[in-house]
């Protein structure tokens, strides 16, 4: 069964620094969606994106975030100068153009040093 | 007033006993209901896609639509220890088919 993929699994990176967070959405999906959750808590929605632009962005999508379909086949998230607080677990989700249910994937730990 | 709230359990219930998860909704241009699955640091897995009323089953699983009452239930039968997880449901249609609103969901306990 096709499934959305997120490379890599888990990211360390120094505070400060630009990190990239990479997802192969299902490759006949239209739209396509970051969220993030913070170890203990419940999963937030990022963005959402489809024909090449963002559809919507909650408030946590500030101006240090991202998103890019630079080809085909990848969605890319990417956090400019990373803090701290950006320590979560990422996942990337899409949908297919009918409106069906969204996909998951497994997700990248990222940890802000 | 959220859109869909969930029992918040947690629930914890012995191997091989029927698991009844609950929800109720508000919107009623809602069309389409999903329930998600989430094992600890992994993603949401998509359980079971419903749309309108009825039930729908999947080996052991049961989802059930009750748009008269705006319910929605997943029944899990024969529960295994490999069904710990939290439960996440979530409607959709008329205006409302974007990103999902995750609450807490229900965290399912299975023991031995």
């Amino acid at each position: 069964e096709p499934e959305v993929t997120q490379t890599p699994s888990h990211q360390v990176t120094q505070m400060g620094q630009e990190v990239i967070l990479r997802c192969v959405p299902i490759s006949n999906h239209l739209y396509f969606y970051w969220y993030r959750q913070i170890l203990g808590q419940k999963v937030e929605f990022l963005v959402s994106f489809y024909n090449n632009e963002i559809s919507e962005k909650s408030e946590i999508f500030d101006d240090q975030f991202s998103v890019e379909r630079p080809d085909g086949s990848n969605f890319t998230l990417k956090i400019r100068s990373t803090k701290l607080e950006d320590s979560a677990m990422y996942f990337c989700a899409s949908r297919d153009p009918s409106l069906g249910p969204q996909h998951f994937g497994d997700g990248t730990r990222l940890s802000i040093l | 007033q959220k859109e869909v709230e969930q029992d918040p359990g947690p629930l914890s219930v012995p191997e091989g006993a029927i698991v009844s998860l609950n929800c109720t909704y508000s919107n009623s241009a809602f069309q389409y209901f999903m329930w998600y699955r989430q094992y600890s640091r992994k993603g949401p897995e998509l359980l079971m896609y419903t749309y309108s009323s009825g039930n729908k089953e999947d080996g052991r699983f049961t989802a059930q639509v009750d748009k008269s009452s705006k319910y929605i239930s997943l029944f899990i039968r024969d529960s295994q220890p490999s069904d710990s997880a939290t439960y996440l449901c979530f409607g959709a249609g008329g205006t409302s088919y974007g990103k999902l609103t995750f609450g807490q969901g229900t965290i399912l306990t299975v023991h031995p």
